[in-house]
């Protein structure tokens, strides 16, 4: 049975630093695609990252250049390290990962399984 | 980046109505089109993909519809627990979700 279940989140100070991170079970980590999806209060599900099995990452605009993806394999766990923090980044984050399903034409892509989600505040 | 939005942001029904969402995006996506349903405290379960395939156990009171730029979320005969917020999302070009429409009882 595939499970992720995410840790780390917490109380931060604007510009600060926290790590997150998603320990999966049920199938190797570098077998799928990998995300972090994040819901800030009252607001929508909101993508933040991507790690490709082939180890390519790619972030939202939003974040880019302050959070980086990355796994371990050997732990079977995808993180997300979280610099410069701001106030806008309070949020609950989720690891999904990015099951592949095809039909008779095409192939697509979906969040399949999640976390229950580790809450991050960024707070003075 | 696309944007993706979703009409009306809230509404409410009685068990047993037939409920329409619709999703818009800003360029042609084709069917590159997930349904969402998320319920507080619980992680978000994947409905519907590719804008009109049912994931594997997923009522059939579920349905979905659309190419290109606009498209439906129907459930038919609303069931208790189908009270929870819908969400869409493309997949198109990276990955971007609608703002919800949350579907509460009357």
């Amino acid at each position: 049975e595939v499970q992720l279940v995410e840790s780390g989140g917490g109380l931060v100070q604007p510009g600060g630093s926290l790590r997150l991170s998603c320990a999966a079970s049920g199938f190797p980590v570098s077998s799928d695609y990998l995300s972090w999806v994040r819901q800030a209060p009252g607001k929508g599900l909101e993508w933040v990252s991507v790690i490709y099995t082939g180890g390519r990452t790619y972030y939202a605009d939003s974040v880019k250049g302050r959070f980086t993806v990355s796994r371990d394999n050997s732990k079977n766990t995808l993180f997300l390290q979280m610099n410069s923090l701001r106030v806008e980044d309070t949020a609950v984050y989720y690891c999904a990962r990015l099951g592949e399903y095809c039909t008779s034409t095409s192939c697509y892509r979906g969040f399949d399984y999640w976390g229950q989600g580790t809450r991050v505040t960024g707070s003075s | 980046d696309i944007q993706m939005t979703q009409s009306p942001s809230s509404l409410s029904a009685s068990v047993g109505d037939r409920v329409n969402i619709t999703c818009r995006a800003s360029q042609s996506i084709s069917t590159y089109l997930n349904w969402y349903q998320r319920k507080p405290g619980k992680a978000p379960k994947l409905l519907i993909y590719a804008a009109s395939t049912l994931q594997s156990g997923v009522p059939s009171r579920f349905s979905g519809s659309g190419s290109g730029t606009d498209f439906t979320l129907t459930i038919t005969s609303l069931q208790p627990e189908d009270f929870a917020t819908y969400s869409c999302q493309q997949t198109y070009s990276t990955w971007t979700f609608g703002q919800g429409t949350k579907v509460e009882i009357k």
